[in-house]
């Protein structure tokens, strides 16, 4: 079974600063993707980003880009420039890449990130 | 575009009463579709998931069952509540095997 950890319960950081979110996970397999979402105080749940194990480059968009070491089983986001509105709690959630059709996700328990003007 | 669609958004219910969820789908055909429960502050559990009509998984043991009548519908349900089943519930939906979630507005369901 996988297990994914983000062991921040929370993070805070200053306005347009850069903040990096840590995510470690747990696998015996060789080909997964790896996704970070973001829950606002709305509540809805966006797909942030998404990184596929094979490639080694890392994934980037916009703002948000990811650190992932496929050997240390680490995937952490960096947001640059921290706005107000990417206060949130952060998820991170892997998938199998052999999942049948199901797509089934694991989730971390999340850290709640505040933006502070 | 795709579109998901969650109601109601609130609902608060006495202990012992039905419960019925809906969730559905736009702008795509035969999406795998997923309920979750969200405890205060915590990650998200998945409940049930079905990858077709009539095919539904379920993950844990619970108060809850879900349908999906048609293709782009998927029902939580229960009999009678617990107090347990207090949370917020989302329903998300993935275009199939290897595909991201996609996670409608969410429901936050109080048990009086």
């Amino acid at each position: 079974a996988q297990t994914v950890t983000q062991s921040q319960p929370e993070m805070s950081v200053q306005e347009a600063e850069t903040v990096t979110l840590s995510c470690t996970y747990d696998t015996s397999e060789n080909n997964y993707y790896l996704f970070w979402y973001k829950q606002p105080p709305s509540r809805q749940m966006i797909l942030v980003i998404r990184q596929e194990a094979y490639k080694q480059q890392n994934a980037t968009e916009n703002r948000f880009s990811v650190n992932f070491q496929k050997a240390a089983k680490s995937f952490s986001l960096k947001i640059s420039d921290s706005q107000l509105g990417d206060t949130a709690m952060y998820f991170c959630a892997f998938m199998k890449a052999q999942t049948g059709a199901n797509s089934k996700l694991t989730f971390g328990k999340g850290i709640t990130l505040s933006v502070r003007p | 575009s795709q579109t998901i669609h969650q109601w109601p958004a609130t609902l608060v219910q006495p202990v012992g009463s039905p419960l019925s969820l809906e969730c559905t789908v736009e702008g795509t055909s035969n999406p795998n579709l997923y309920w979750y429960r969200q405890a205060a502050g915590r990650g998200l559990q998945l409940l049930f998931y079905s990858v077709g009509i009539g095919q539904i998984s379920s993950e844990v043991p619970q108060n809850l069952s879900a349908s999906r009548p048609q293709d782009r519908q998927f029902i939580l349900s229960s009999k009678k509540l617990l107090l347990s089943d207090s949370g917020f519930y989302l329903c998300a939906w993935s275009g199939g095997r290897r595909q991201p979630q996609h996670f409608g507005d969410g429901t936050r369901l109080s048990i009086l």
